[in-house]
């Protein structure tokens, strides 16, 4: 069983300032993948960062960034010079390479960005 | 374009009326799942289809029914829907030939069931 753990249920930042949203997570796998969505007001759901569970090294996607501590099984997401954009849900996800690919969200963190 | 497509996008039924959710992709995918949104509760898996006549049960299957006859498409029935199936659904499609097992979500389905 693949549980996901998000401890923060809101969080808010200024804009162009950084914050760091956490998730920690638990699974049996020895091959998994951990993303990132973001759900904004509109309710769909954007992919905003992935990881390769075997990679060392952490993700990057322009403005988004994961810290990943496979030993300590925490997966967070920090969000620099953020924008008013970035207002919305974040899910964390855990999914297996194995079997049909399904995906085991946390509870989500709801962040909104104060001009 | 590759998508995602789900209908109706909103709906409010009362309770044990039959309905049917629909949703589709274009992508060839094999793999097709449908999860529900509560708040607080995150998403959660109803059912899966790892292909064509193949399905199997989520976390959350009770009062839910699917069937994947075609390739594209894979409806989600609630044969007689209840209050605690008012929820957010979205339908999810993936390949294991996509990078890292990426899921792509259709813009998802409101339902209120009175």
């Amino acid at each position: 069983a693949q549980t996901v753990t998000q401890s923060q249920p809101e969080m808010s930042v200024q804009e162009a300032e950084t914050v760091t949203l956490s998730c920690t997570y638990d699974t049996s796998e020895n091959n998994y993948y951990l993303f990132w969505y973001k759900q904004p007001p509109s309710r769909q759901m954007i992919l905003v960062i992935r990881q390769e569970a075997y990679k060392q090294q952490n993700a990057t996607e322009n403005r988004f960034s994961v810290n990943f501590q496979k030993a300590a099984k925490s997966f967070s997401l920090k969000i620099s010079d953020s924008q008013l954009g970035d207002t919305a849900m974040y899910f964390c996800a855990i999914g297996q390479s194995t079997g049909a690919n399904n995906l085991f969200f946390g509870t989500g963190t709801r962040l909104t960005v104060i001009p | 374009e590759a998508q995602v497509t789900q209908n109706p996008r909103y709906l409010i039924t009362v309770t044990g009326k039959k309905l049917t959710v629909t949703c589709s992709q274009n992508m060839n995918h094999e793999y097709m799942s449908w999860y529900r949104q509560d708040p607080g509760l995150g998403l959660r898996q109803i059912y899966y289809s790892m292909n064509v006549e193949v399905t199997d049960k989520g976390d959350v299957p009770e009062g839910y029914k699917v069937s994947r006859k075609e390739k594209r498409n894979f409806p989600l029935i609630l044969e007689s829907p209840s209050p605690n199936q008012t929820s957010l659904y979205f339908c999810a499609s993936s390949s294991p030939g996509t990078a890292l097992y990426e899921q792509y979500f259709g813009p998802g389905t409101r339902l209120t069931v009175t």
